[in-house]
């Protein structure tokens, strides 16, 4: 079983509509959870990071963190075109990071 | 967050030659880590470069094919030695967030080997 995984896509939604990109993990020990957003020919951009299990919100953006069943999610409300991306999952623990393949989201106006 | 550039931005070199990638930050920091990713992977880390000591390398990867300098707190360099196309991919440097685990990303180099 990999560390993490993450559903490569692509996610085609019309724009407006709320997107739910998701990853699983496999280590209960892992401490921390980040997402990022890498744009064509871009580094990958810091959106989110948490700790803990709940959600944290910020803007147009939620992330969701439920250690029991080592799942994490990022929400993105009232999607629009700009969003679309890649979107990768990290997770880690110490100062050890394990990132997903990434999700392709295309927002389509 | 710190402001990451690199340099170049993108190649095209010949099989067997070196290559050698700068990273340069606007700010001080403690840690600064090389990636590769190659295409439909998952972000793959390198080696970690600390100020003042040697890099530490992950498990396939090894100081001979991927020397790492770290000469100060905001500079640092990665070369691909004798390069074969296996190699081509893009690689990125990243910084510690100075407070908490987090990583911040520079735009990538594009290395493509014929």
């Amino acid at each position: 079983q990999k560390e993490v995984e993450q559903d490569p896509g692509p996610l085609s939604v019309p724009e407006g509509a709320i997107v739910s990109l998701n990853c699983t993990y496999s280590n209960s020990a892992f401490q921390y959870f980040m997402w990022y957003r890498q744009y064509s020919r871009k580094g990958p951009e810091l959106l989110m990071y948490t700790y803990s299990s709940g959600n944290k919100e910020d803007g147009r953006f939620t992330a969701q963190v439920d250690k029991s069943s080592k799942y994490i999610s990022l929400f993105i409300r009232d999607s629009q075109p700009s969003d679309s991306a890649t979107y990768l999952c990290a997770i880690g623990w110490v100062d050890k990071i394990i990132f997903g393949k990434g999700t392709r989201l295309h927002i389509l106006p | 967050s710190a402001v990451i550039s690199q340099k170049p931005s993108r190649d095209i070199c010949q099989r067997g030659t070196s290559l050698t990638i700068q990273c340069q930050v606007d700010s001080q920091v403690t840690m600064m880590f090389w990636y590769r990713q190659q295409p439909g992977q998952s972000l793959t880390l390198i080696a970690t470069a600390n100020q003042g000591s040697e890099a530490t390398y992950e498990s396939g990867f090894v100081i001979d094919k991927f020397p790492i300098s770290r000469p100060n707190l905001t500079f640092s360099t990665l070369t691909v030695s004798n390069m074969s196309p296996e190699d081509s991919s893009i690689y990125l440097c990243s910084v510690d967030g100075g407070g908490g685990n987090e990583q911040y990303f520079g735009p990538g180099t594009r290395l493509t080997v014929t």
